[in-house]
């Protein structure tokens, strides 16, 4: 079946560091590839999403690259800042119309220091 | 728009009782989630529904949980009875038919605490 399978956290970076966060997965077909982030006590929302191989997901800084060839969709932010600290969850849609749902990964704590 | 109500923010019961979690999904979206995020792990699909059908419902416990989706609007999910490993946040999402495309809207969970 669909798997995501993401880097272990936590993750400590100070203000400014260059982040990234891997993803791969394991789809039948050819899914959409997604990054949802969790904030302390709030639910979860979307980062960025990419449909289609070597498409690019940005928003907020944070950019990702759907990459069939090596089943990869890994989350890249040049300067993180201590807003970022929060649970990043890569996850993907498969199937068509109604049947199309979330896989998620694990996820990734991130936290970010001054 | 306004986006996916879930009712009650928190709930504390003690095992072997019974509880209800609430949802109310963005309008005009056909299909309807429930995923189970137990602490430290990544959400779960319990159920999924398109209007008030049946979609997917293999990953849940069906001795102890129980959902519905009367009239193709609002949700609920109900378990009975409940045990420890209930303990989890009960995420409600909605999407147009085609999430893939569209995107999946989560709405802020109820955090169930089973004593």
């Amino acid at each position: 079946g669909d798997s995501v399978t993401q880097m272990e956290g936590p993750v400590t970076l100070s203000e400014e560091a260059f982040l990234t966060i891997n993803c791969t997965y394991t789809a039948t077909g050819y899914p959409s590839l997604f990054w949802y982030v969790q904030y302390p006590g709030e639910g979860l929302q979307l980062l960025l999403k990419a449909t289609k191989a070597d498409d690019k997901g940005s928003n907020k800084g944070f950019e990702a690259t759907y990459r069939k060839e090596t089943t990869s969709f890994h989350l890249e932010k040049g300067s993180v800042q201590v807003s970022d600290s929060a649970v990043y969850f890569c996850a993907l849609s498969d199937g068509t119309g109604t049947a199309s749902k979330l896989t998620f990964g694990t996820g990734t704590r991130l936290q970010v220091t001054l | 728009e306004a986006g996916v109500a879930q009712s009650p923010r928190y709930k504390i019961i003690e095992k072997r009782q019974s509880v209800a979690f609430w949802c109310n999904p963005i309008s005009g979206h056909a299909t309807l989630y429930w995923y189970q995020q137990i602490l430290g792990q990544g959400p779960k699909l319990l159920i999924q529904f398109q209007n008030n059908g049946v979609v997917d419902d293999s990953q849940l416990p069906k001795d102890r949980f129980s959902a519905e989706r009367l009239k193709g609007v609002d949700s609920t999910l109900k378990i009975q009875p409940a045990k420890l490993e209930d303990s989890a946040v009960y995420l409600c999402a909605s999407s147009e038919s085609g999430g893939r495309n569209y995107g999946y809207t989560f709405g802020s969970g109820t955090r169930l605490t089973v004593v």
